[in-house]
């Protein structure tokens, strides 16, 4: 299993909503990434968690909480967003965070905010 | 800071050659990475190079030069399915072992018969 899934494949809420977004991988990965990309433009880093322990958080508002239950799972709470955080969101592992570990990517969850 | 410029567009010929480069100036270097992007789809790894040279891997190849802090990638043969966004990253050497990359704006290529 060489791949990266993501769930749901597109999201629409309101304002008021709390939503979230999961990841899973089965490559024994222990670096997972989130990223939001907005349309042609490139991924932009939000947070990389290695060895299930958030190691950055790239001044991401606080509305976005994300959460590494285990190696396998990564999950992006949402809570009162904004419809500039419409976007498309990416989930990538990699083996570690180390060297020229390639990172592999989701499909991606489309997300429109109301 | 970190930049890293890579042409916005560009367009060529069905089972041609095309050459896209990637500039970067940086604090330091910790790799360089290609992905491809077809619209609506995730980044799918390409190549990656830490040392300069050139890796070949069938129809693609990347070349690196760390002085100039200059890579490009070389798409040999090109097919209709080669139109996607081409993006270069750099490993971001100033955050430590976080595996922090830095992506360009991307290459929108457009191959045409």
């Amino acid at each position: 299993d060489t791949e990266v899934t993501q769930t749901p494949k597109h999201l629409v809420m309101g304002m008021t909503n709390k939503k979230s977004l999961k990841c899973e991988q089965h490559m024994g990965h222990r670096a997972m990434y989130w990223y939001k990309q907005k349309a042609k433009k490139p991924p932009e880093l939000m947070f990389v968690y290695s060895y299930e322990k958030l190691s950055i958080n790239e001044s991401v508002p606080s509305r976005f909480s994300p959460e590494c239950p285990n190696s396998s799972l990564l999950n992006l709470h949402l809570h009162a967003l904004q419809p500039e955080d419409s976007a498309l969101y990416l989930c990538a592992s990699s083996q570690d965070v180390l060297g020229g570990d390639e990172q592999f990517f989701g499909p991606g969850t489309r997300l429109t905010v109301l | 800071g970190q930049n890293i410029d890579q042409p916005t567009e560009m367009t060529a010929t069905e089972g041609a050659i095309v050459q896209i480069n990637c500039t970067y100036q940086t604090s330091g270097f910790n790799g360089l990475f290609w992905y491809q992007q077809h619209a609506g789809e995730a980044p799918t790894f390409l190549s990656y190079n830490v040392l300069d040279g050139l890796e070949e891997k069938g129809r693609f190849s990347s070349f690196l030069s760390r002085s100039k802090g200059y890579s490009y990638l070389l798409l040999k043969e090109l097919q209709m399915k080669d139109s996607a966004s081409y993006l270069c990253a750099v490993r971001d050497p100033g955050s430590g072992n976080t595996g922090k990359l830095i992506f360009g704006q991307g290459t929108t290529l457009q191959v045409k018969p």
